[in-house]
């Protein structure tokens, strides 16, 4: 079955980087888009991109543009979501989410999420 | 860009109501709309998407109509799992991109 595992909780300091990871398994990880999304407590979903695995080619959404980096690496099926420039409204849980379809942008199969927090 | 509105933002129900839930968006995006359920501390589901078609192994209960600007979620009897909070969503086609409502929370009466 189709699985998508995060890497684990982070905590870093204001001004800082986080790199969040995604394990695809289940299916061929280069025929499908991978999406970001997250969600700050209490507050509801924000799309931040999306990275074509087969190509690398990114789409960020544009309050991210500048400090977000998606990448990813085929021989391990893995995507990753690098964040720069960390701010306390950063904090919030980080989801990968695959594409339905290769790049239908309807969201099927989503990681358990990486709970990332900003605090000094 | 294209804004999603939902009503209501908060909706008490009990077990067996039909329950709707509208999203509005700024402009016309044809059928490019999805429904997501989201339950507290796990990842959402997609229920619907294309405005109208039922994710595999979700519900009949769950139903999705609409086109261009007004779209509906209806349950058309609530169960005690149904207790949730909704999400629509829809496709940018320029610059490609995602673009989520700001939720609806159904809560037990």
């Amino acid at each position: 079955q189709v699985q998508l595992v995060q890497s684990g909780a982070e905590v870093k300091k204001p001004g800082a980087s986080v790199k969040v990871s995604c394990k695809a398994s289940g299916y061929t990880f280069t025929g499908y888009y991978m999406h970001w999304v997250r969600q700050a407590p209490g507050q509801g979903l924000e799309w931040m991109g999306r990275i074509n695995p087969n190509s690398g080619g990114t789409n960020y959404a544009q309050k991210f543009q500048g400090r977000v980096t998606m990448t990813r690496d085929t021989s391990i099926s893995t995507a990753y979501m690098e964040l720069s420039r960390l701010r306390s409204d950063d904090t919030a849980v980080y989801y990968c989410a695959r594409d339905l379809r290769y790049s239908s942008s309807w969201l099927v199969e989503w990681g358990q999420g990486t709970l990332v927090t900003v605090s000094s | 860009d294209i804004q999603l509105t939902q009503s209501p933002s908060f909706l008490s129900a009990s077990v067996g109501d039909r329950v709707t839930i509208t999203c509005r968006a700024s402009q016309g995006i044809s059928s490019y709309l999805a429904w997501y359920q989201q339950k507290p501390g796990k990842a959402p589901k997609l229920l619907i998407y294309a405005a109208s078609t039922l994710q595999s192994g979700v519900p009949s209960r769950f139903s999705g109509s609409g086109s261009g600007t007004e779209f509906t979620l209806t349950i058309s009897s609530l169960q005690p799992e149904d207790f949730a909070t909704y999400y629509c969503q829809q496709l940018n086609s320029y610059p490609p991109g995602v673009t989520f409502g700001p939720g609806t929370k159904v809560d037990i009466k």
